[in-house]
């Protein structure tokens, strides 16, 4: 299947820094990708939908000018948490859209997740 | 928009037992189906999935269903296995890009 990663896999950051995740799609293009928060034993959140060469749609609740995202590639999504505080410590994970080219048939393939802690 | 409820949220099973996991949903117009394995500490890796036009779908020790008009999906691991134990979810949309709506997850575990 498509491979989806992500760089790094864990972070850990002062308080009032920024971070930025990459999300890479290893061997397909992807015009849409997916960013998902999860707390633990919780399901994932969808944060926002990126699509390549405009502005990303934020969830309801997100707010854009804090998790900033640019999908500069069809294979490069990046997401940067900016002046991070304790309480956007997370498992952040992306997703990236493949079609298979059979109509309106598109598959979803999630990448490992970053864990960001912020002290 | 989309809900989608899952149930059990805990399951414990034998190993060699069948285990089965069921999903609602409330869109009509969703139509894409897919199933997620995550293990603790990764990120969701999809076992399955089963779009609108198919009833059911089998991949070795896996299967899942779909009833379209009761709006309801099921997963169902045959023969189950210690690694086997993560955290399942399913998750509907209908598709086209669209966002995918996630169940709240089960965990299920296999007791060797």
């Amino acid at each position: 299947g498509a491979v989806v990663s992500q760089h790094p896999s864990r972070v850990i950051c002062k308080s009032g820094t920024s971070v930025k995740i990459e999300c890479r799609s290893l061997d397909f293009q992807a015009t849409t990708m997916f960013w998902y928060r999860q707390f633990p034993k919780q399901s994932l959140m969808l944060m926002a939908t990126s699509n390549e060469g405009s502005k990303a749609t934020y969830e309801q609740g997100v707010e854009k000018d804090k998790f900033l995202i640019n999908h500069a590639s069809l294979t490069l999504s990046t997401l940067t948490v900016t002046s991070a505080h304790p309480e956007d410590s997370s498992f952040y994970i992306c997703s990236a859209t493949q079609n298979l080219g059979q109509g309106n048939q598109e598959t979803q393939y999630f990448g490992p997740g970053t864990r960001l802690l912020v002290l | 928009g989309e809900n989608v409820e899952q149930h059990p949220s805990t399951l414990s099973v034998q190993e060699g037992d069948s285990a089965v996991i069921k999903c609602t949903y409330s869109d009509s117009a969703s139509n894409y189906f897919p199933w997620y394995k995550q293990e603790l500490g990764k990120g969701p890796q999809l076992i399955i999935d089963i779009r609108s036009n198919v009833g059911e779908k089998k991949d070795q020790r896996i299967a899942v269903t779909l009833n379209k008009t009761a709006k309801h999906f099921s997963l169902h691991i045959t023969e189950t296995q210690p690694e086997d134990s993560a955290v399942y979810f399913c998750a509907a949309t209908s598709g086209g890009y669209q966002k995918v709506t996630f169940g709240t997850g089960t965990k299920l575990q296999v007791i060797p």
